[in-house]
């Protein structure tokens, strides 16, 4: 079975500082992890995949993601928030057998301050 | 290329009524997936088509229901709506059903139950 959990339902960065959104996994198979964006009242955007190529993944716009199998962990992150970044961003983890069967976190919710 | 186009974006449905929710994937993409999406439980996974047929289906009463066309087009039904069923209804496509393909989502079907 797999599961996702986002550690903090809420983040709060400044504009021009780091952005660090947590995600741990649990997956009995080996995972196809994703991080989705959601801005208000919109669907989802995918930022980035990790498919058991380069365990350090790079998205659109700045951001990035590293997998790592001994922690269980796929953060997603970015050197300089803007204040277009403020949206719900969804961990998700799926494997090779369930294809289109996606596990979500409960997301976070970024803000940027000005 | 169009993407995953979802009808109709809102609607508002009355207690008992049922609800056909309509959904073209990007073409060429033969997996369709549905997701429902409310404030409590987040993203649930509610059922995948793959070439008409039925992949795999999530922890969902039998109220909800769907299908998938020769053109890959798909639609969901929920029968006897009860208010509890008022969420946003994602719909996503991807080229097959294996895990670790990109998955596109649609901008959603909003249906309040009242």
């Amino acid at each position: 079975a797999q599961s996702v959990t986002q550690l903090d339902s809420h983040v709060s960065v400044s504009e021009g500082t780091p952005v660090l959104l947590r995600c741990n996994y649990s997956s009995s198979y080996s995972p196809s992890l994703f991080w989705y964006v959601q801005h208000p009242n919109k669907g989802l955007q995918l930022l980035l995949k990790y498919t058991s190529a380069a365990t350090l993944v790079k998205g659109i716009n700045g951001f990035e993601a590293e997998f790592k199998k001994s922690e269980t962990s796929f953060h997603l992150t970015k050197p300089s928030a803007h204040m277009s970044d403020a949206a719900e961003y969804f961990c998700v983890v799926t494997t090779y057998n369930q294809g289109g069967k996606l596990i979500f976190g409960q997301g976070t919710e970024l803000s940027v301050k000005p | 290329k169009a993407g995953v186009t979802q009808t109709p974006r809102y609607l508002i449905k009355t207690r008992g009524q049922q609800v056909t929710l309509s959904c073209s994937p990007i073409s060429g993409h033969r997996s369709v997936s549905w997701y429902q999406q409310t404030p409590g439980q987040g993203l649930q996974f509610l059922f995948e088509y793959f070439s008409e047929t039925q992949r795999n289906k999530g922890n969902f009463p039998g109220r909800f229901s769907g299908r998938q066309f020769s053109n890959s087009r798909s639609e969901m039904n929920v029968s006897t709506l009860e208010l509890g069923d008022s969420a946003l209804y994602l719909c996503a496509s991807s080229l097959d059903s294996r895990g670790g393909n990109t998955i596109y989502f649609g901008e959603g079907s909003w249906l309040t139950v009242v």
